[in-house]
């Protein structure tokens, strides 16, 4: 099984609402991570997680609160989002040696759209 | 890491080779080169890397230059699935994280 799968992978939110993004790979990754891609630009670093302990925060947002419950899931907090927060936010895992080959596995993402 | 600079779009024909050219002047002796492409739509996927050695695997090549500054990524024969984004990427091998990406290099393959 060599998947990444984020649900849901289309989210419609007020700017009062409080949802969440799923992520769940089961290929023994111990690194997760989430991106966020804006429209015709590149996919921008937002957090890593390594072996479920957050390690990397991009000076993200607190309306956007990351969770690693456990080394399968991750999971995307939002609340109180604005509508330039609606993008395309992809999820990637690798492998437990800390990404040392630089191979990670994204998913499909989830496309949200901020009212 | 070490920035890099790639051409915004290229055509290509189908069944031609994709020749994707990437300059990192500034990279340093531990940098790796990685090469990811976006379809439209879908999450980036891993093509190949290397530090200064050329590479081949079942999707590409990868030729690095002597002095390690650009590089080269060629897709042999390309179809129209190979219409994507196509990133080149500089990275510290080793226990780090960080996968910072680019512009890239829109890639339009034409029957």
């Amino acid at each position: 099984d060599t998947e990444v799968t984020q649900t849901p992978k289309h989210l419609v939110m007020g700017m009062t609402n409080k949802k969440s993004l799923k992520c769940e790979q089961h290929m023994g990754h111990r690194a997760m991570y989430w991106y966020k891609q804006k429209a015709k630009k590149p996919p921008e670093l937002m957090f890593v997680y390594s072996y479920e302990k957050l390690s990397i925060n991009e000076s993200v947002p607190s309306r956007f609160s990351p969770e690693c419950p456990n080394s399968s899931l991750l999971n995307l907090h939002l609340h109180a989002l604005q509508p330039e927060d609606s993008a395309l936010y992809l999820c990637a895992s690798s492998h437990p040696d800390g990404g040392r080959t630089g191979e990670l596995f994204f998913g499909e993402g989830s496309r949200l759209t901020v009212l | 890491d070490a920035k890099t600079t790639q051409p915004p779009s290229m055509d290509c024909a189908e069944g031609r080779a994709a020749n994707l050219p990437c300059n990192h002047s500034t990279i340093s002796g531990n940098e790796y080169v990685y090469w990811y492409r976006q379809i439209h739509s879908q999450g980036p996927q891993y093509i190949i890397h290397g530090l200064k050695n050329n590479e081949t695997n079942e999707m590409a090549s990868l030729i690095i230059t002597e002095d390690r500054k650009s590089s080269t990524l060629i897709l042999p024969h390309a179809t129209l699935r190979d219409t994507a984004v196509y990133y080149c990427i500089v990275r510290v091998g080793g226990s780090n994280y960080k996968l910072t990406f680019g512009k890239g290099t829109l890639l339009t393959v034409n029957p």
